[in-house]
């Protein structure tokens, strides 16, 4: 059973306008949230993080907002970028978990010039 | 920052041949280690983690081991590799509540 999910596979955004990447999860206990983006055959880098304590954190063109009533997050990038085109996965932490991170799925953002 | 190597970058075996994948971690002390594998069209799937020398714990059950002879190892075992193994392993590291550094990645593909 995914306790991360990223229901969208892929999303096709034109370069200037705002990309909305949706994560929910299931598990009340996760309280640390992370987004990395990967490009092919390389490994995640990591973009921003969000804990539960907060509803939203900026770090540039990058926003993550929490709803934790609604156990679900987002990445807004605003503008998005053709460099931005890459896969982007959500993850999210237990406490007390040893730190393990579990990762959604991902969603491929492209962003058309 | 944390620097995570990993190697070999593409690795070509047989079904039934062995596997050792080797990650080693600079700029940090005792950290958590992790080896996570994506499939074609799966996301990311912790297969173990350490939180020190000698301890792994397993998320799946499958057929490969990890060992941590040292602080900063980690490796990914096989004693003989099935085509669904083939994929993209990840070994990635992290301290506490710190994001996770992430290596460059191995594409295993066996034949």
């Amino acid at each position: 059973d995914q306790q991360v999910k990223q229901n969208s596979p892929s999303l096709s955004v034109q370069e200037g306008r705002i990309s909305i990447l949706n994560c929910d999860y299931t598990n009340s206990m996760f309280d640390y949230f992370l987004w990395y983006k990967k490009y092919p055959a390389e490994g995640p880098t990591f973009l921003i993080s969000i804990s539960s304590i907060k509803d939203k954190n900026e770090d540039g063109r990058f926003t993550v907002f929490l709803n934790k009533s609604a156990k679900h997050l987002s990445l807004h990038i605003v503008p998005s970028q053709p460099g931005d085109s890459a896969v982007y996965f959500c993850a999210a932490s237990e406490v007390g978990s040893q730190g393990n991170l579990i990762f959604g799925k991902g969603t491929k953002l492209s962003v058309k010039p | 920052s944390q620097t995570i190597h990993q190697w070999p970058a593409t690795l070509v075996q047989p079904v039934g041949s062995p596997l050792s994948l080797e990650c080693t971690v600079e700029g940090t002390s005792n950290p958590n280690l992790y080896w996570y594998r994506q499939a074609a069209g799966r996301g990311l799937q912790l297969l173990f983690y350490s939180v020190g020398i000698g301890q792994i714990s397993s998320e799946v059950p499958q057929n490969l081991s990890a060992s941590r002879p040292q602080d900063r190892q980690f490796i990914l075992s096989s004693k003989k590799l099935l085509l669904s193994d083939s994929g993209f392993y990840l070994c990635a590291s992290r301290q506490g509540r710190l994001k996770a550094f992430f290596g460059q990645g191995t594409r295993l593909t066996v034949v």
